[in-house]
Formats: C-alpha cells, sequence, structure tokens
C-alpha cells in the first residue's frame, strides 16, 4: 500500500494524559498537512510542514499541541494534557510540492476519544 | 480569510433520482474549488477539482460540478444517483496561484444517503 498511513487508528485516553500520533506519507511527497475534523464539522487546517520545516500554524493549534517533521519524511502529532475538547479525528495529507497545483492525499486519520 | 457553506447537511435521495449538493464560498483572492468524498470508515478522496479553463468540471462516475464567479458557487450533481453513491460530501477551497501553502477551508459536509 503507498498511501498516506496514520497510525494509531483510534486512540482513547483520560484527560490530562499526553498522546501521540503518527503519520507517514507517500513516498517522496514533501507537502505534509495535519488537519482535525469533529463531529459533524469539515476537517480544519492545523498545520503544514515543508520537507523538516513547519512553515504555518493554525491558531488551532494551541501550546500544548507540538507537530515534527524530523527528518522530512514521517510526522508526529502530540497532544499534553489532553481535554475533553480534544476529541477528534485528526488528518494528514500529504502532496508532492513542484508546483501552484499539488493534489493532496488523506491518510484514513486517527480518531481520538478523550475520557 | 476564506469559508465555505454547505446548505444542506444532510440529503436523502432515492436511487436513479437526480441531486444537487450545494457549495458556496467566500474569498478576497482567486480561489481553486474542490468536492471531496469519504465513504464510511474510509479517508477522503478528490472527487473533482477546479483550478481554472472550463467552469463545468466531471468526475470519473457521473458527478459534475459548475463554478460561478458571480454566485461564489460550486455546486456539485449527478443525473441519476447509485447506492453506492451513500457518502459524505464534503467542498473545499484553498487560495490560487503560488503565494498558497496549498492549505484547504472544508465546508461543513452534506450526507448523501440514497435509498432503494
Amino acid at each position: 500500500d503507498t498511501g498516506v498511513s496514520q497510525n494509531p487508528r483510534h486512540k482513547i485516553t483520560k484527560r490530562g494524559q499526553n498522546v501521540t500520533f503518527r503519520c507517514d506519507p507517500i513516498s517522496e511527497h514533501n507537502r505534509l498537512y495535519w488537519y482535525r475534523q469533529t463531529l459533524g464539522q469539515g476537517p480544519e487546517f492545523l498545520t503544514y510542514f515543508q520537507n523538516e520545516a513547519q512553515l504555518e500554524k493554525s491558531r488551532l493549534l494551541s501550546d500544548r499541541f507540538s507537530a515534527e517533521r524530523p527528518k522530512g519524511s514521517f510526522s508526529t502529532l502530540e497532544i499534553q494534557r489532553t481535554e475533553q475538547g480534544d476529541s477528534a479525528m485528526y488528518l494528514c495529507a500529504s502532496s508532492l510540492g513542484t508546483g501552484d497545483y499539488n493534489e493532496q492525499f488523506f491518510g484514513p486519520g486517527t480518531r481520538l476519544t478523550v475520557l | 480569510a476564506q469559508s465555505v457553506t454547505q446548505l444542506d447537511s444532510q440529503v436523502p435521495v432515492f436511487e436513479e433520482a437526480p441531486v444537487e449538493l450545494r457549495c458556496n464560498y467566500s474569498s478576497s483572492v482567486s480561489v481553486y474549488l474542490f468536492w471531496y468524498v469519504q465513504y464510511p470508515n474510509q479517508g477522503l478522496q478528490l472527487l473533482l477539482k477546479y483550478l481554472s479553463g472550463s467552469t463545468l468540471v466531471e468526475s470519473i462516475n457521473g458527478f459534475e460540478a459548475e463554478f460561478n464567479k458571480s454566485q461564489t458557487s460550486f455546486h456539485l450533481r449527478k443525473p441519476s444517483v447509485h447506492i453506492s453513491d451513500t457518502a459524505e460530501y464534503f467542498c473545499a477551497v484553498r487560495n490560487a496561484g503560488g503565494t498558497s501553502y496549498g492549505k484547504l477551508t472544508f465546508g461543513q459536509g452534506t450526507i448523501l444517503t440514497v435509498h432503494p
């Protein structure tokens, strides 16, 4: 399978715990995006990487959230001191940025439930 | 800032009936427009896109959408739906041109349910 993969697919945690999600983009895709999708809403942009550089962060990304892409390949999204409002589907997408328009390919998402 | 409004949260139709899913957007700059589909337990998939040129764009499975700049709309249509079209559909926009990193702004989604 050469698509975008995300792990874990589901995560249940207690309020106050830290969680980390992983995204493996399509090989050689230099652009990577994180989105969050809450129930009944469309995905909302969180952050963007071009290779290993984090070039844009949404105001939705509070201080408790941190994302990395250390070698320009896979990416991790960590949430510290989780809150019930963090319960959502976290989506990762990647694209090959060689021109103006580059299709984003989405992974299946990680569903987070904070109890 | 950009925004996307999908006017219907749920659209139930019978098989072989026509359907229209409505999408309006707001943006101060030129945009690219997209429709994504999400089948149950699957990731988002690009259905069709408008970048430039002909304002009518088509997908391989019979959907079409028309970009209407004056009405800032990008409605999705299909003349005859199938049970397999049951899914959630998202309209999305992004800035056109090289100054954007390509981040997408999505609408709230429309759940299309096709009944036999």
